[in-house]
């Protein structure tokens, strides 16, 4: 069995500063491990993807995520926070048949 | 190029109901995985067709079936509405491989 735990359900950060989205997962398998980005009303969308090809996978929009395989982690993080960036963001993991979400980190943005 | 579609956007049924939403992949993508989202919650996998063919199944009751169709769209059912049926219903598409795409939802509204 799989699953995943988002650590924070609500992160708020000033405008300008570095975002940090924290994720813990648990799989049986080797994993894919997925970001994904929900704004208000609307779908979601992909923001990055991990395969094993790389630890550190870069995305859309400036984010990044470093896969930790002995902490079995899979933190997103930016460089520097933009108002648009606040939404909800999901961690994903899959084994290819089921893709378990998070229950979700709501990213607020101060300016 | 057009994304995932689905129809409708918003719906609203009594108790006992029953309801169809419709999804259509992205061009090309043969497989279409259906989930709910709860209001404040992640998405949780209810089913995944490929080629027709069911691929899996979340834990959800026999009251929600689903079909794929030969151009890969694809139907999602559910009978004898409860309360705690509404939710966003998202449909998600993918090549086959495990990255999917997910479409903007239907809003399924139970009174």
């Amino acid at each position: 069995a799989q699953s995943v735990t988002q650590l924070d359900s609500h992160v708020s950060v000033s405008e300008g500063t570095p975002v940090l989205l924290r994720c813990n997962y648990s799989s049986s398998y080797s994993p894919s491990l997925f970001w994904y980005v929900q704004h208000p009303n609307k779908g979601l969308q992909l923001l990055l993807k991990y395969t094993s090809a790389a630890t550190l996978v870069k995305g859309i929009n400036g984010f990044e995520a470093e896969f930790k395989k002995s902490e079995t982690s899979f933190h997103l993080t930016k460089p520097s926070a933009h108002m648009s960036d606040a939404a909800e963001y999901f961690c994903v993991v899959s084994d290819q048949r089921d893709m378990r979400f998070g229950a979700g980190t709501r990213l607020t943005v101060k300016p | 190029d057009a994304g995932v579609t689905q129809s409708p956007t918003h719906l609203i049924k009594t108790r006992g109901q029953h309801v169809t939403l419709r999804c259509s992949p992205i061009s090309g993508h043969k497989s279409v995985s259906w989930y709910q989202q709860v209001l404040g919650q992640g998405p949780q996998f209810i089913f995944q067709y490929y080629e027709k063919e069911e691929r899996g199944r979340g834990n959800f009751p026999d009251r929600f079936s689903a079909r794929q169709f030969p151009n890969y769209s694809s139907e999602l059912n559910v009978n004898a509405l409860l309360l705690g049926d509404s939710a966003l219903y998202l449909c998600a598409s993918s090549l086959g491989s495990d990255t999917q795409y997910f479409g903007p939802g239907t809003r399924l509204t139970v009174l």
